[in-house]
């Protein structure tokens, strides 16, 4: 069964540094898609950043970068040059199968991140 | 302005009484999903959607119907709510299952069940 894991409830950081969140997952389907959601304490959810199963190269979206390692089976979330505007939740989420296909999608339950000035 | 929209956003109620959370989105998606998200257990997908008349269970669909009658519009109903389906409730929506096809969520429900 499909399944995501992020280890870390909450972390603080200095503002101007660089982050990562954990995401490791579970999947026996090759391929999958991961996404990191970010949710404000207004408590909309936006997208971040996609990573495919079959993507060679790690996503990019301007600050945030994706860490995708296949074999461990991660997909870790680095934000770099971090700003007090990044404070909020993280999600990490999955779906299974080719493009297509129906399939659920889930998340975990989330990292809560605090920017210190 | 592309975007999901939730109706009520707000909703207090008791035990047993009928309710429906109506969602629409404006953008042509094929996929719609339900979630609710619970402290310390993320979002949890309900049900989805991958066109009109097409539904599959998520991963706690106990006491939910949904129905897609249009392509727009996926409302999630609960029959006779309990307390235990108070919480906030997300639609999203996107063009397909896969692929880079975020999600684009609605604003979110907050249902409480006394």
């Amino acid at each position: 069964a499909q399944k995501i894991t992020q280890t870390q409830p909450g972390m603080f950081v200095q503002e101007k540094e660089a982050v990562t969140l954990d995401c490791t997952y579970d999947t026996s389907d090759p391929s999958y898609g991961l996404f990191w959601y970010k949710q404000p304490s207004s408590g909309e959810m936006i997208f971040l950043i996609y990573q495919g199963s079959y993507d060679q190269q790690n996503a990019t979206e301007g600050r945030y970068s994706l860490n995708f390692q296949k074999a461990r089976k991660s997909a870790n979330l680095v934000i770099s040059a971090s700003q007090l505007g990044d404070s909020a939740m993280y999600f990490c989420a999955m779906r299974e199968g080719p493009n297509s296909s129906a399939s659920k999608i889930i998340f975990g339950s989330g990292t809560r991140l605090s920017i210190r000035p | 302005e592309a975007q999901v929209t939730q109706n009520p956003r707000y909703l207090i109620t008791v035990t047993g009484k009928k309710l429906t959370v109506t969602c629409s989105q404006n953008m042509n998606h094929e996929y719609m999903s339900w979630y609710r998200q619970d402290p310390g257990l993320g979002l949890r997908q309900i049900y989805y959607s991958m066109n009109v008349e097409v539904t599959d269970k998520g991963d706690v669909p106990e006491g939910y119907k949904v129905s897609r009658k249009e392509k727009r519009n996926f409302p999630l109903i609960l029959e006779s709510p309990s307390p235990n389906q108070t919480s906030l409730y997300f639609c999203a929506s996107s063009w397909t299952s896969g692929g880079a096809g975020e999600q684009f969520f609605g604003p979110g429900t907050r249902l409480t069940v006394l």
